[in-house]
């Protein structure tokens, strides 16, 4: 079946650097990705839609200058956390449709990525 | 704005009991539903889904859902759960829109003691 592979799945990183999340769709073609954020004992929320050969589009509150995403092709989309800090530390996880499959085809999620920066 | 409400926040069972998880969303038009599971340690996994049709939906691991138009319910039910249930799941309506978001409730940790 379809599969969102997410990569790193766990990265430390000091405060002030900038952390590069890639979400990839192995076998099927993706035009558009989800960039979710899961707080500890909260549920997901929905950071930005990532749109292949355009510009993201972000949910209230999010800031696109810090979260930055881009969609360079059908199969991957990148999230890089800029100017990390403590209160960024999260897990992030991605998703994506195989609009191959339909309209109504489900979301495959990616495994998520923990974010500790300390 | 679609919204999702998850009542349960913890629940508690033993082996072989019966349980139910509440699902209720804000909507009015028509709705596509989810209940996605994340075991502990794993990524978020489809159980069920209701687009249309039979309001009874029968997922995977002896999971159903039942959509009730009129309470704008979709609750999660399994006859006897098992200690591998333990995990937490989120409901999740599918919003309106050129992107299809899903939306997502804030999720019910289910913990099954043997």
């Amino acid at each position: 079946g379809a599969v969102v592979s997410q990569h790193p799945s766990w990265v430390i990183c000091k405060s002030g650097t900038s952390v590069k999340i890639e979400c990839r769709s192995l076998d099927f073609q993706a035009t558009t990705m989800f960039w979710y954020r899961q707080f500890p004992k909260q549920s997901l929320m929905l950071m930005a839609t990532s749109n292949e050969g355009s510009k993201a589009t972000y949910e209230q509150g999010v800031e696109k200058d810090k979260f930055l995403i881009n969609h360079a092709s059908l199969t991957l989309s990148t999230l890089t956390v800029t100017s990390a800090h403590p209160e960024d530390s999260s897990f992030y996880i991605c998703s994506a449709r195989d609009w191959g499959s339909g309209e109504n085809s489900p979301l495959h999620f990616g495994n998520g990525t923990r974010l500790t920066v300390t | 704005a679609q919204s999702v409400s998850q009542h349960n926040h913890h629940v508690i069972l033993s082996e072989a009991a019966s349980l139910e998880l509440g699902c209720n969303y804000s909507y009015g038009g028509t709705v596509n539903l989810f209940w996605y599971v994340q075991y502990p340690g794993q990524h978020l996994q489809l159980l069920l889904k209701y687009f249309s049709g039979d309001p009874l939906v029968k997922g995977i691991k002896g999971f159903e859902a039942e959509f009730i138009k009129s309470k704008f319910s979709f609750n999660l039910r399994k006859p006897s759960v098992q200690w591998s249930d333990t995990a937490e799941y989120f409901c999740a309506v599918l919003a309106s829109g050129g992107y299809n978001k899903l939306i997502f409730g804030a999720g019910t940790r289910l913990a099954v003691h043997p």
